[in-house]
């Protein structure tokens, strides 16, 4: 297996626009994580999904994010419409249950200007 | 669900030295994980250790685990330079949430 994988790696956007990140979780694995990175912040859980399903989402920041998992190879981040303060890099990871080791994509460097 | 919370912040060393790091939870566990996150890189899971154990090793590292004083820590030995990363602790339930991290700098 290739491993999580996040598309873009980079993106630059302006102010206002909308952004979706995609990630493809390791096949098999049950739980997909969203987190994002700040110097500010840290490594912050947005939200989190069992089996394409929405378990937590009281990590997201505002309305302006929302997620979803349509099946189990492919989930969604997406801000609409984006501020400069979600310049951050993005994470998704997945795991194969509960408790067991999270496995964690590049990342994808977002610049809003 | 809870997250650990590592010390030092910082850490700087000479290569050859040993570095430890220690993580602080509230609550029970069932395990506890270590992360390595390289800069801009994704996190790299590096152990787990469960409840039930007190030690355990993988190479260089060596993590022990004090559930009575809810703590944990890390020790690389024999640091390289190429240890240089931030190093986090997790807590897993259903979700997986992390701390602040342990920056170390390992000095050639």
């Amino acid at each position: 297996d290739a491993g999580v994988i996040q598309s873009p790696r980079h993106e630059v956007t302006e102010m206002g626009q909308e952004v979706t990140l995609r990630c493809k979780p390791i096949s098999g694995h049950d739980y997909l994580f969203w987190y994002r990175q700040t110097m500010m912040r840290g490594l912050e859980l947005l939200i989190y999904f069992n089996n394409n399903v929405p378990i937590d989402d009281s990590g997201m920041p505002e309305d302006r994010f929302s997620a979803k998992m349509p099946n189990a190879s492919f989930s969604t981040l997406k801000i609409q419409p984006s501020e400069p303060r979600d310049s951050a890099v993005y994470f998704c990871a997945s795991s194969p249950g509960v408790g067991l080791v999270a496995f964690f994509g590049q990342g994808t460097r977002l610049t809003v200007v | 669900s809870q997250q650990g919370e590592e010390d030092p912040q910082a850490l700087s060393i000479q290569e050859g030295e040993n570095a430890t790091m220690n993580c602080s939870y509230k609550t029970s566990i069932n395990n506890l994980q270590w992360y390595r996150q390289n800069s801009g890189r994704g996190l790299v899971h590096l152990i787990l250790i469960r409840s039930n154990e007190r030690e355990k090793h993988s190479g260089r590292l060596r993590v022990t685990l004090d559930t009575s004083k809810k703590s944990s820590s890390l020790l690389i030995t024999a640091s390289r330079a190429a240890d240089t990363a931030s190093y986090f602790c997790a807590i897993p339930n259903n979700d997986m949430r992390f701390g602040a991290g342990t920056r170390l700098t390992v000095k050639p």
